[in-house]
């Protein structure tokens, strides 16, 4: 089955700098590959999302790249913010979403 | 207005008791699921259920027991609960099987066995 990988567990960033989260999958039928966001103590919340025959999508200052032949998606956050501090979920979806294990990002005044 | 709905919002209880959560969403959606998250924050599929259809059944013990009384609900009932089952317990839907659909997430139930 499906399994992503998801780096890093923790990143700490200056505010206004950029943030990366990198993920890889293994299943290449893999077709779907959505961001979330958790807040403290929060539901988990769709911020961007790509499909497979996308390279890359934008969204303000979020944008998600997807590498179809490496088998990686990363999420990239410009000049981040204190409310940009939660935990990220990568995910990957064929016939069910898998979830990485999570991104604890701590934006630093 | 609430999309995706849960009760309780906090659950704790004793070790061998047997407890509900109920969900339900007002989206209109075809698909709902319940996933848990443990304390490490690693959120998991436990279960998938399309128009009332049981869908996806991961290695679940059989001590946790789903019900689709209608699509708009889905409730989980676990038997007998353990110390290892402590953790939030998310139920979801979307619109429907095919790919590329979002996910929305009910606000979670903080389960504590004692």
């Amino acid at each position: 089955g499906e399994n992503v990988e998801q780096h890093p567990s923790t990143l700490s960033v200056q505010e206004g700098d950029s943030a990366v989260i990198k993920c890889t999958y293994s299943d290449s039928a893999s077709n779907y590959f959505p961001w979330y966001k958790q807040e403290l103590g929060k539901r988990p919340q769709l911020i961007i999302d790509i499909r497979s025959n996308v390279g890359e999508k934008k969204d303000q200052r979020i944008a998600v790249t997807l590498n179809k032949t490496a088998k990686h998606f990363s999420l990239h956050i410009t000049e981040t913010q204190p409310e940009d501090s939660a935990v990220y979920f990568c995910a990957a979806r064929l016939d069910k979403i898998i979830f990485g294990k999570g991104t604890r990002l701590h934006i630093l005044p | 207005d609430t999309a995706v709905s849960q009760t309780p919002k906090y659950l704790v209880t004793q070790m061998g008791n047997d407890k509900s959560i109920k969900c339900e969403q007002n989206l209109g959606h075809d698909t709902m699921y319940w996933y848990k998250q443990d304390s490490k924050k690693f959120l998991k599929i436990m279960f998938s259920y399309n128009n009332k259809e049981l869908i996806i059944n991961e290695t679940v013990p059989n001590r946790f027991s789903p019900k689709s009384p209608d699509k708009a609900h889905l409730n989980l009932h676990i038997n007998s609960l353990e110390l290892g089952d402590s953790a939030v317990y998310f139920c979801a839907s979307s619109p429907g099987l095919a790919g590329g659909q979002e996910q929305f997430f009910g606000p979670g139930t903080r389960l504590t066995v004692l």
